[in-house]
């Protein structure tokens, strides 16, 4: 089955202690990006990537980081989360930038 | 910058009527444009979507209609089912597709009523 796969799908953490969200996708899909979700403000872009090796920031990257070593993952990494990072985050695919994009179930992430 | 908007919040439909749900977009150099469902708990879902050249596309029970001139769009879902339940949201591309990025509106959320 086709699908973008997030870990963990809930997150509790404290302050300052570095986290990783994992995705990965099965499409062979080129494009991959990370999105949060905030009540009132829709979806944002994190960091996205056309390829492997190949990342760049969206709109709000701050306070983020990622990595596309091999083409099915992108992960995110939050190196010192801090309250204001706590939210619903998406990894999203797709075979060409911007079109059709296939979402994953979301990681709730909550940083204490 | 650049923005999204749904014309309604809510939108409360009774079980086999139509479905309406509208979107409005800011740039009118905007060329592609997706619609997607949420259901709670879960990642968006793609549903449709439509380019610049065209006015109309037609799914499975669903329709977008797309008037460029207004800058507005729509969602045409057929004989709703409770199953349509879900928050709706269109995103329409902002710049070219390799370089460009797509702009989600807060969404709609439908009701559909037994």
């Amino acid at each position: 089955e086709a699908q973008v796969t997030q870990n963990p799908r809930y997150l509790i953490t404290v302050t300052g202690k570095k986290l990783t969200v994992t995705c990965s996708q099965n499409m062979n899909h080129e494009y991959m990006s990370w999105y949060r979700q905030d009540p009132g403000l829709g979806l944002r872009q994190i960091y996205y990537s056309m390829n492997v090796e190949v990342t760049d920031k969206g709109d709000v990257p701050e306070g983020y980081k990622v990595s596309r070593k091999e083409k099915r993952n992108f992960p995110l990494i939050l190196e010192s989360p801090s309250p204001n990072q706590t939210s619903l985050y998406f990894c999203a695919s797709s075979s060409r930038t911007n079109e059709k994009l296939f979402f994953g179930s979301g990681t709730q992430l909550s940083v204490l | 910058g650049e923005s999204v908007g749904l014309h309604l919040p809510t939108l409360s439909v009774q079980e086999g009527d139509n479905s309406i749900i509208n979107c409005a977009y800011s740039n009118s150099a905007s060329d592609y444009f997706i619609w997607y469902k949420q259901e709670s708990g879960k990642g968006p879902q793609f549903i449709i979507d439509i380019r610049s050249n065209m006015d109309k596309r037609q799914g499975q029970r669903v329709t977008v209609l797309l008037n460029k001139t207004v800058k507005h769009l729509s969602l045409q879902i057929a004989a709703t089912q409770p199953g349509d339940s879900a928050v709706y949201f269109c995103a329409p591309l902002l710049g070219s597709s390799n370089t460009g990025k797509l702009i989600f509106g807060q969404g709609t959320t439908l009701q559909v009523k037994p």
